[in-house]
């Protein structure tokens, strides 16, 4: 009963070294997302799929990449790290039920990415 | 632009005191609200699930309810024991289909 799981939990990475964090998820979720979480804000979206093949933006995508080749993986890469991207990024997945959000999203334990 | 605050954004309170953390938002066209738990170190835990046609839903001592016309959600904790200290979240699904956050709120309960 994995649920979703990232890798690594912890990173630092030299500025404009790139770099992929994993999710992958088992149970069968259409939804997926990836957000950084900072100090003080809520979290912001940076990219979202809502199915194998499917990748949009979010709030925040400039410097990160995603794709969607099956439905259990969403990895998302960083093109050239930079220390503004510094932060913990969580990756989450859910059924959606009409198109909405509407039922329970389940988040890996995150990401800890230090950009020195 | 849907904004959702959260406050205080830290709270402190002895063993077995009903406490109520809030949550606003700006725009009432909300689909959901979603309140999660977050430990240190880890990641977020759904706790409730409010659809916009409901005023509130209930999971053992939570409790939380929404007022849309006000844009105003409460979640209320009975009792509370000091495994209930972490990061209380909530979050609105919006006209974008997507979860909007609040920064929310550390609660920490003194034994």
């Amino acid at each position: 009963n994995a649920g979703v799981t990232q890798t690594p939990k912890f990173q630092v990475l030299k500025t404009g070294q790139s770099m992929t964090l994993q999710c992958a998820q088992d149970m069968n979720h259409e939804y997926m997302s990836w957000y950084r979480q900072d100090p003080g804000m809520g979290l912001r979206l940076i990219h979202y799929s809502v199915g194998a093949g499917i990748t949009d933006q979010g709030e925040v995508p400039n410097g990160y990449n995603v794709s969607r080749s099956t439905t259990e993986d969403f990895p998302l890469r960083l093109l050239s790290a930079a220390p503004s991207q510094t932060s913990v990024y969580f990756c989450a997945s859910s059924q959606r039920d009409r198109g909405l959000l509407n039922t329970e999203a389940f988040f890996g334990q995150g990401t800890r990415l230090t950009v020195v | 632009k849907q904004e959702v605050t959260q406050i205080p954004a830290a709270l402190s309170v002895p063993e077995g005191e009903n406490l109520v953390l809030n949550c606003s938002f700006t725009d009432s066209a909300i689909y959901n609200l979603q309140w999660f738990r977050q430990d240190p170190g880890k990641g977020l835990t759904s706790l409730l699930l409010i659809q916009s046609s409901q005023r509130e839903q209930t999971s053992g001592r939570l409790n939380a309810s929404l007022d849309k016309s006000s844009g105003r959600s409460t979640l209320y904790i009975a009792a509370s024991q000091p495994g209930d200290s972490a990061t209380y979240l909530c979050a609105v699904v919006g006209s974008n289909y997507q979860l909007i956050w609040g920064a929310g709120t550390k609660l920490i309960i003194k034994p």
